[in-house]
């Protein structure tokens, strides 16, 4: 089975700090997704990864980067954080370029105090 | 851009039968996927549609008319375990998956 693994299932953080959420996946996935969920929002794509080295902006990257430095890891960075940056945050990767099926993470539930 | 759009909640009974409808409007599209999702875990995949037509895997199909841009998800025998969120997904050229808002079902015996 595939296992995407987020370090943290919790985390509480302040206004102003570098976050680094990180995510690595056993299956040798080529792809890999970060997105946000918020009640009544769905699951909104923050960046995503085709390769290493390699990064795309999805719909809402504002506020975010990400570094691909291993094929199987996958961080997001909150430049600086802020309230409205309290959110479930998502991994998931997939095998090709279809993107079927993609495989999620537990989340990290972060909290910008 | 991109849009998608299906109900936000839907009620049921167990033993019935349910369909979730999804209708998107994108450019370059490829398929139709379905994620399903308890309270507290993480999105499960359920089906994709590349192609017009029925989908079955057991008590679960999907359809797709790209004609139309629409697919519904249809669960049969509905059981309380199936009480989620379900989200329809549109895979389209040169970007990832975009994901709908999400439709919560609730069963109810």
């Amino acid at each position: 089975d595939v296992k995407v693994t987020q370090s943290s299932r919790y985390l509480v953080k302040r206004t102003g700090e570098k976050v680094f959420l990180e995510c690595v996946q056993d299956m040798d996935h080529e792809n890999m997704f970060w997105y946000r969920q918020d009640p009544g929002l769905g699951l909104r794509l923050i960046y995503f990864s085709y390769d290493v080295k390699m990064k795309e902006k999805g719909d809402i990257p504002e506020g975010y980067s990400v570094s691909r430095e291993k094929k199987e890891r996958f961080s997001l960075i909150l430049e600086s954080a802020s309230t409205n940056q309290t959110s479930m945050y998502l991994c998931a990767s997939s095998k090709d370029a279809s993107n079927q099926p993609q495989h999620f993470g537990d989340g990290t539930r972060l909290s910008i105090l | 851009g991109q849009s998608l759009e299906q109900p936000s909640e839907v009620t049921a009974v167990e033993g019935a039968i349910v369909q979730i409808n999804c209708t998107y409007q994108t450019s370059g599209f490829y398929g139709l996927s379905w994620y399903q999702q308890h309270d507290g875990g993480a999105p499960t995949f359920l089906s994709y549609n590349a192609l017009d037509g029925l989908e079955e895997t057991g008590r679960f199909s999907s359809f797709l008319s790209r004609s139309d841009s629409y697919g519904y998800l249809l669960l049969q025998e509905l059981q309380m375990k199936d009480s989620a969120s379900y989200f329809c997904a549109v895979w389209q050229a040169g970007t990832a998956l975009i994901f709908g808002k999400g439709t919560t079902l609730s069963v109810s015996s």
